[in-house]
């Protein structure tokens, strides 16, 4: 079955530079969300999109956006990239009717590392 | 909003033993969702089991199991006879104000 891809895999970038995630929901999946995680912690919720629309926002810097286009593929922008930046970074996607808890599933993450 | 507590932060053991992961799930809302996510060495999050709030029956999955108690909040996963390869962080999610919220995960060492 297909699943979550993501790309690139691995990212290397100095401060102050700008990266650029993609993720390509499973098929017929109408949501996909963005997850952070910093080494040794839990992911945390950036944001997701329903339908291509914005549907929630979590703990995302502003120097961060995304947007989901037409084909359901989606995109995190970070730009003035500081240390701190460096994390796994998960894409998600489920079919999700508003107000269910359907089965959310993860791409294998992009690890992005700021020198 | 809600919470998720993974108490234990590490666990070890030797191979063979069974082990069991504990989650205590705080909320308001009288229906939610509950999941189990498994992080190898290599980084993925794979997802194990959902699990809704009325439904209260235990699941097993060949050496996996899972017991929810909704009178407790807790969700626990029970790995029977562990192997190497089931070493890993478990995270434990509950799904509510239409994200998913982390435990802060269990580390999972098997021992040969």
């Amino acid at each position: 079955a297909a699943g979550v891809i993501q790309s690139p895999r691995h990212l290397i970038k100095e401060k102050r530079e700008t990266a650029t995630l993609k993720c390509y929901p499973i098929p017929r999946h109408d949501t996909v969300y963005w997850y952070q995680q910093g080494p040794g912690q839990d992911p945390q919720f950036l944001i997701s999109f329903y339908e291509k629309m914005q549907s929630d926002k979590g703990s995302i810097p502003d120097r961060f956006s995304a947007q989901q286009f037409s084909d359901y593929h989606s995109e995190l922008n970070m730009s003035s990239l500081e240390l701190g930046d460096s994390a796994l970074y998960f894409c998600a996607s489920s079919y999700l009717p508003r107000g269910s808890g359907n089965t959310i599933y993860f791409g294998e993450g992009s690890w992005l590392t700021v020198v | 909003a809600q919470k998720v507590t993974q108490a234990q932060t590490e666990i070890s053991v030797v191979e063979k033993e069974d082990v069991t992961l504990d989650c205590v799930y705080e909320t308001r809302d009288t229906t939610y969702y509950l999941f189990w996510y498994k992080q190898p060495p290599s980084g993925e999050l794979v997802f194990l089991i959902r699990r809704n709030s009325f439904d209260e029956q235990n699941e097993i999955s060949g050496r996996y199991s899972w017991n929810f108690q909704k009178s407790t909040s807790s969700f626990n996963f029970t790995i029977t006879a562990s192997q190497v390869v089931d070493s890993a962080v478990y995270f434990c999610a509950g799904w509510g104000a239409q994200k998913l919220v982390f435990g802060q995960g269990t580390r999972l060492t098997i021992n040969p």
